[in-house]
């Protein structure tokens, strides 16, 4: 597709149990970036990969998040035992060079019941 | 460390008349400033930038926004407003670190509300 694409979109667990989220950036493009938007808020920096290589990892809230990019293209955010305040939507961006903007995703809302 | 301020939480403008969505900034070295716009349940939708060159930077549908060095600010403005408009409007701030990519800090948001 033209842009990026993330899935699933909706996502409901219970709390302890571990999570999968997927991006799909816009082909080519070197740059991946991952955001938490917690409800009435802008979306906060959590990791950064150029190509497959995790280059800051320093938003991720804690040990439990985990992030991978293996071939440079498609993109895993990994939650692992959620908790309730994991509840969020998890917004996924690509960009073709470093002077150009961030394309986003339409995001994964996740609630941890 | 950067930040971004937007003041307003919601911004009321009637359909035609002029808008603006204020934004200030905090951050060392020189800036890369962006605006983007939220329709509900979707990702954001870049809408211009400004890195360097003419401070006056026009962007998709009509926008544009004036960077204001001396007074730290990057207003958007629309000179007549629509009612497709209304949407939430971020303000986002970026440098180059030491990786050699952009690092962006968004602001809270500013929801715009064009009346009919």
């Amino acid at each position: 597709g033209a842009g990026v694409s993330q899935s699933p979109r909706y996502k409901v667990a219970k709390r302890g149990q571990d999570v999968a989220l997927r991006c799909d950036p816009i082909s080519g493009h070197v740059s991946l970036f991952w955001y938490q938007q917690a409800l009435g808020q802008g979306p906060e920096f959590l990791t950064y990969f150029q190509n497959e290589a995790q280059l800051d990892k320093s938003g991720l809230p804690s040990d439990r998040f985990f992030a991978e990019r293996p071939e440079g293209s498609v993109s895993t955010l990994k939650i692992q035992r959620t908790q309730q305040e994991d509840s969020a939507v998890y917004l996924c961006a690509s960009s073709s060079d470093r002077d150009q903007p961030q394309h986003f995703g339409d995001g994964t809302r996740l609630s941890i019941l | 460390a950067q930040s971004v301020a937007q003041p307003e939480d919601q911004v009321n403008v009637a359909e035609g008349n002029p808008l603006t969505v204020k934004c200030t900034y905090s951050v060392s070295g020189n800036p890369y400033l962006f605006w983007y716009v939220q329709y509900p349940n979707r990702g954001l939708q870049f809408l211009l930038k400004y890195i360097t060159g003419d401070n006056l930077v026009k962007g998709s549908y009509g926008f544009e926004a004036e960077f204001n060095k001396s007074q730290t600010s990057f207003h958007l403005k629309k000179p007549s407003a629509l009612v497709s408009d209304s949407a939430l409007y971020f303000c986002a701030v970026g440098t180059r670190n030491s990786g050699g990519y952009q690092k962006v800090t968004f602001g809270t948001g500013t929801k715009l509300q064009v009346i009919p």
